[in-house]
């Protein structure tokens, strides 16, 4: 398997503007996460779901951070309208979720800029 | 989930085993003790992680105290590619517990 799969790895976009962020999750899993990580706030989850239905959306920031997981192999997470204090690297990792301890396989981040 | 407390930095001398050690005075007795990795730019990866009883594979041992407050993480032999921030997180049991990452200890190998 190829992994957690995300993308872009690098978005550089100006104030106000839409970003969208993909990750396609190992598949087989069954759990999704979305993390962020800056130097201020080290690394935090935002949200997770399970068969692509939302169960903790506790981290995300505000209203502005949207996300969505319309199937097993695909999830998004949309920031609109973007500010400078969104730029931060974005992971998104994924869990099989047939064990009591099964651990969480990470990608490789989407590093955004906002300007 | 309880709290953990680790050193923010150490040094290790290339072939040498690293001992990372962590506290985590408050944890439960369904709370599990894993332990994550982050190379500079990279994913965090998973390393081990143990409930009670000393865990070993191919990357490193962890050794859990008998009162389970405190754990060691063991590299063995560590080289310049383990240079890295080291996380230990205490996770329920469960499956998608949440990761609590703290700061983590930073791992310095060097020549």
């Amino acid at each position: 398997d190829a992994g957690v799969i995300q993308s872009p790895r690098h978005e550089v976009t100006e104030m106000g503007q839409e970003v969208t962020l993909r990750c396609k999750p190992i598949s087989g899993h069954d759990y999704l996460f979305w993390y962020r990580q800056t130097m201020m706030r080290g690394l935090e989850l935002l949200i997770y779901f399970n068969n692509n239905v939302p169960i903790d959306d506790s981290g995300m920031p505000e209203d502005r951070f949207s996300a969505k997981m319309p199937n097993a192999s695909f999830s998004t997470l949309k920031i609109q309208p973007s500010e400078p204090r969104d730029s931060a690297v974005y992971f998104c990792a994924s869990l099989l979720g047939q064990g009591f301890d099964d651990e969480q396989f990470f990608g490789p981040g989407t590093r955004l800029t906002v300007l | 989930d309880a709290k953990t407390t680790q050193p923010p930095s150490m040094d290790c001398a290339e072939g040498r085993a690293a001992n990372l050690p962590c506290n985590h005075s408050t944890i439960s007795g369904n709370e599990y003790v894993y332990w994550y990795r982050q190379i500079h730019s990279q994913g965090p990866q998973y390393i081990i992680h143990g409930l009670k009883n000393n865990e070993t594979n191919e990357m490193a041992s962890l050794i859990i105290t008998e009162d389970r407050k405190s754990s060691t993480l063991i590299l063995p032999h560590a080289t310049l590619r383990d240079t890295a921030v080291y996380y230990c997180i205490v996770r329920r049991t469960g499956t998608a517990s949440k990761l609590t990452f703290g700061t983590g200890t930073r791992l310095q190998v060097t020549l």
